[in-house]
């Protein structure tokens, strides 16, 4: 079956740099998500994005955020100087449409580690 | 601004016993959709149940049920025949952008 892979599994990274986090849909999938998951707390939606362009953003998706999709394939998520509180695992996530059987494909995530 | 409430960071159900999670939110929009998903230990989250908020029948999924009451705000999953697999975070989302803290699940032998 498809899947969404993430990688890397896990980056660490000092604060103050920029940091990309890359994911690869499912092939035929449309709608892209990215989200994220403090340790301990629960998932935040950041940003949806659709036909190469954001759909949707939380608060949390400030100018330090950006997403890309550069080449019909691969979907980033940029975090331009990250900060401590960055720190967190980083889920994407792919679906085929908006339908009611066309439900998100998570991938594993990656956990972003700020210095 | 939507909300989303789980009142029980953690739940242990015995293996083949039923076990209920609750789930409250908050929303002024009359059509919409709820969803519970599981995180197991390997993190990849999993869609369990989806319920669209303008169908009065709850929705199931094999062991997983629902009790949606729209009046109530109320969205709990039920999981009958616990199974030690069952084992893992369930998150309750209000559409996919809202998620709850999610409530840890253990199933004991």
């Amino acid at each position: 079956e498809p899947e969404v892979t993430q990688t890397p599994s896990h980056q660490v990274t000092q604060m103050g740099q920029e940091v990309i986090l890359r994911c690869v849909p499912i092939s035929n999938h449309l709608y892209f998500y990215w989200y994220r998951q403090i340790l301990g707390q629960k998932v935040e939606f950041l940003v949806s994005f659709y036909n190469n362009e954001i759909s949707e953003k939380s608060e949390i998706f400030d100018d330090q955020f950006s997403v890309e999709r550069p080449d019909g394939s691969n979907f980033t998520l940029k975090i331009r100087s990250t900060k401590l509180e960055d720190s967190a695992m980083y889920f994407c996530a792919s679906r085929l449409g908006l339908g009611t059987n066309q439900p998100q494909h998570f991938g594993d995530g990656t956990r972003l580690s700020i210095l | 601004a939507q909300t989303v409430t789980q009142s029980q960071p953690e739940m242990s159900v015995q293996e083949a016993e039923t076990v209920t999670l609750s789930c409250t939110y908050d929303t002024s929009e009359s059509d919409y959709y709820l969803f519970w998903y599981k995180q197991p230990p390997s993190r990849q989250m999993i869609l369990v149940i989806r319920q669209e908020a303008y169908k009065q029948q709850n929705a199931t999924e094999n062991r997983f049920s629902v009790n949606f009451q729209k009046a109530a705000k109320s969205f709990s999953l039920k999981i009958s025949d616990s199974q030690l697999g069952d084992a893992a975070m369930y998150f309750c989302a209000y559409e996919e952008l809202v998620f709850g803290k999610g409530t840890k699940l253990t199933v004991n032998p």
